[in-house]
């Protein structure tokens, strides 16, 4: 069985630019989670996708980044503008439902912003 | 809110060596918790996880039992390896009262563990 796949792996851009990160997530998994990993801190939630729907986006700054999911299989993050601090790891995760407990995670998109 | 706490990394362990990462949560309802580990280069995978008071979790010879009277999820491994080096995550997702997971987690900010043959 495949895991999740992100691309790409690694990206430097200058802050005020826009960039994408894509994921596709284990096949037949309905739900699809995007975190932020900012260095020595844990993973923090940016959006969950139940299908093509979301379902928590609270914690998304939402002035710059956007997330979608219109076929509810492979999903795309945007971030534009981007500023400093959003150098990061962004890991992509897949669930089978957004009641299963376990989530499998994709190797993530390291991000720098010059 | 809900939140979890570690212990402050990283720790440093000589092979064989006995290993106990501490982790305590915060959280409303009915929290379930996680360990996951994240070795060099690769992404995060799930170690091991309780869902309930009491509950202990094991995996690969670790173990972690959900205190709820300490809110604790302690993470422990009698004899380590030099494989084990690694970073590890606690995290919670808050369930309901019949134990259906919200499915987001919330995590601590890691504990990076060498260990030296």
């Amino acid at each position: 069985e495949a895991g999740v796949a992100q691309s790409p792996r690694y990206k430097i851009i200058e802050k005020r630019q826009s960039v994408a990160f894509w994921c596709n997530p284990i096949s037949g998994h309905a739900t699809l989670y995007w975190y932020q990993q900012i260095l020595g801190q844990g993973p923090k939630l940016l959006i969950q996708f139940q299908n093509n729907g979301v379902v928590d986006d609270s914690q998304l700054p939402k002035d710059r980044f956007s997330a979608e999911r219109l076929k509810g299989v492979d999903s795309t993050l945007k971030i534009q503008p981007a500023k400093l601090e959003d150098s990061a790891v962004y890991l992509c995760a897949s669930s089978l439902s957004r009641y299963q407990e376990t989530q499998y995670f994709g190797p993530g998109t390291r991000l720098l912003v010059l | 809110g809900n939140s979890v706490t570690q212990m402050e990394g990283p720790v440093t362990l000589s092979e064989e060596a006995f290993l106990t990462i501490n982790c305590t949560y915060t959280a409303t309802g009915y929290p379930s918790l996680f360990w996951y580990v994240q070795y060099p280069g690769e992404g995060l995978q799930l170690l091991l996880k309780a869902t309930k008071a009491d509950d202990k979790g094991s995996n690969k010879g670790f173990e972690a039992t959900y205190r709820k009277e300490t809110t604790s999820f302690h993470l422990e491994k009698g004899s380590v390896q030099v494989s084990d080096s690694a970073v590890y995550f606690c995290a919670l997702s808050l369930a309901n009262a019949g134990g259906t997971s919200y499915g987001k987690l919330t995590f601590g900010q890691g504990t990076i563990l060498t260990v030296h043959p």
